[in-house]
């Protein structure tokens, strides 16, 4: 268990709706990223925030969003919602970047999203 | 941008066998971290060991082993004695020091260990 905690595990929706999906950081990280795991891309970063700032954004449609809330915790928003969207969706934590093991990063169990 | 190459998709040894996972990736960066992670069946995903690049010494975690060659930009993974358990998808990955602490990650290796 690396103390990350991702909820819902599973979610069906149809095209066209929204979902949102929530993680938990370890307790004491102040990072939290957002990755894609899919069949025909791989593992992609999506976006990071930094103690509620984002601070880095990768491959993440316009249709997405996300936020880290003052208790830490964060949520990733997915709107009109397409086939293709269907992938697991992981979020990551860290301590910070500050080398010495606090930039590595522990990743949630996922959310594993299928577009119908 | 930086990119991470794992050549072998599959790879399959015997039980208790000594097997190695390569990786290569370019970057024009001199500090930096590298990771492997595992995902087996069931989708988590686990760090198995972590390497930072100022480092010379070669990292080690039990029956994990790399071998980081800087100059060559490699960095493979080393597993001994394997265990059934070791079976899953491995997973290089990549991070810049500061600033930008996304990883970018290799296709993976598919790891299966043979009873």
């Amino acid at each position: 268990d690396s103390g990350v905690t991702q909820t819902p595990k599973h979610l069906i929706t149809a095209t066209g709706q929204r979902v949102t999906l929530r993680c938990s950081p370890r307790s004491g990280d102040l990072s939290v990223y957002w990755y894609q795991q899919s069949l025909d891309q791989g593992l992609q970063f999506l976006i990071q925030y930094y103690n509620g700032e984002e601070r880095a954004k990768g491959n993440i449609l316009e249709r997405f969003s996300a936020q880290q809330f003052p208790d830490l915790h964060s949520e990733l928003n997915l709107s009109s919602l397409e086939l293709g969207d269907s992938a697991l969706y992981f979020c990551a934590s860290s301590r910070s970047s500050a080398g010495q093991g606090q930039e590595t990063q522990y990743f949630g169990p996922g959310t594993r999203l299928l577009v119908l | 941008a930086q990119t991470v190459t794992q050549s072998q998709p599959e790879m399959s040894v015997q039980e208790a066998e000594t097997v190695t996972l390569s990786c290569t990736y370019d970057t024009s960066e001199s500090n930096y971290y590298l990771f492997w992670y595992k995902q087996p069946p069931s989708r988590q995903m686990i760090l198995v060991i972590r390497q930072e690049a100022y480092k010379q010494q070669n990292a080690t975690e039990n029956r994990f082993s790399v071998n980081f060659q800087k100059a060559a930009k490699s960095f493979s993974l080393k597993i001994s004695d394997s265990q059934l358990g070791d079976t899953a998808m491995y997973f290089c990955a990549f991070m810049k020091n500061f600033g930008n602490e996304k990883l970018t990650f290799g296709t993976g290796t598919r790891l299966t260990i043979i009873p």
